[in-house]
């Protein structure tokens, strides 16, 4: 059965550091979200993408966060300069058309030192 | 004001017994759907199930059945005969087609389960 893909596993990254998060969706899905989770809360949604740009972003979602599909293939999170408080759980997902399920990837555990 | 209620936020069974999750959800609009996922300790997030509002139907799948009533906002879920491998957090969420244009899942805070042998 296909599956979202998410590289790497765990991220360790110094505060300040840029870092990218990297998906692969399910490959003919058409929209695609980023999620986190904080240990221990609750799944937040932070963006949603759809036709190469953003369709919807949370108040998460500030100017230190981007997406970008550079490739057709891969979806990508980029965190410009990392704060303490982005340590959690990203979680990729895609979804073949509208009201359809939302198929999670594994999750990046991305750890700000 | 929270849009998904997991009111129980652990619950401890010992297996064979039944054990059934809540969820009361608010949306003013008519059309939206709802769903729950399952994160085992792994901590993936795993599709379990899928509701839209206008069909209020139970569903049952194996060991696990969904309760939809409208009239009272919930979803909620039941395992019956429960095993140790049903332990994980429950996530009940709802998407709203209407008022976004994204099917952006708003999660509610999860019930953690644990199933005891």
């Amino acid at each position: 059965e296909p599956e979202v893909t998410q590289t790497p596993s765990h991220q360790v990254t110094q505060m300040g550091q840029e870092v990218i998060l990297r998906c692969v969706p399910i490959s003919n899905h058409l929209y695609f979200y980023w999620y986190r989770q904080i240990l221990g809360q609750k799944v937040e949604f932070l963006v949603s993408f759809y036709n190469n740009e953003i369709s919807e972003k949370s108040e998460i979602f500030d100017d230190q966060f981007s997406v970008e599909r550079p490739d057709g293939s891969n979806f990508t999170l980029k965190i410009r300069s990392t704060k303490l408080e982005d340590s959690a759980m990203y979680f990729c997902a895609s979804m073949l058309l509208r009201n359809q399920p939302q198929h999670f990837g594994d999750g990046t555990r991305l750890s700000i030192l | 004001a929270q849009k998904v209620t997991q009111a129980q936020t652990e619950i401890s069974v010992v297996e064979k017994e039944d054990v059934t999750l809540d969820c009361v959800y608010e949306t003013r609009d008519t059309t939206y759907y709802l769903f729950w996922y399952k994160q085992p300790p792994s901590g993936e997030l795993v599709f379990l199930i899928r509701r839209n509002s206008f069909d209020e139907q139970n569903e049952i799948s194996g060991r696990y059945s969904w309760n939809f009533q409208k009239s009272t906002s919930s979803f909620n879920f039941t395992i019956t005969a429960s095993q140790v491998v049903d332990s994980a957090v429950y996530f009940c969420a709802l998407s709203e087609p209407a008022r976004q244009n994204t099917d952006k899942l708003i999660f509610g805070t999860g019930t953690r389960l644990q199933v005891f042998p």
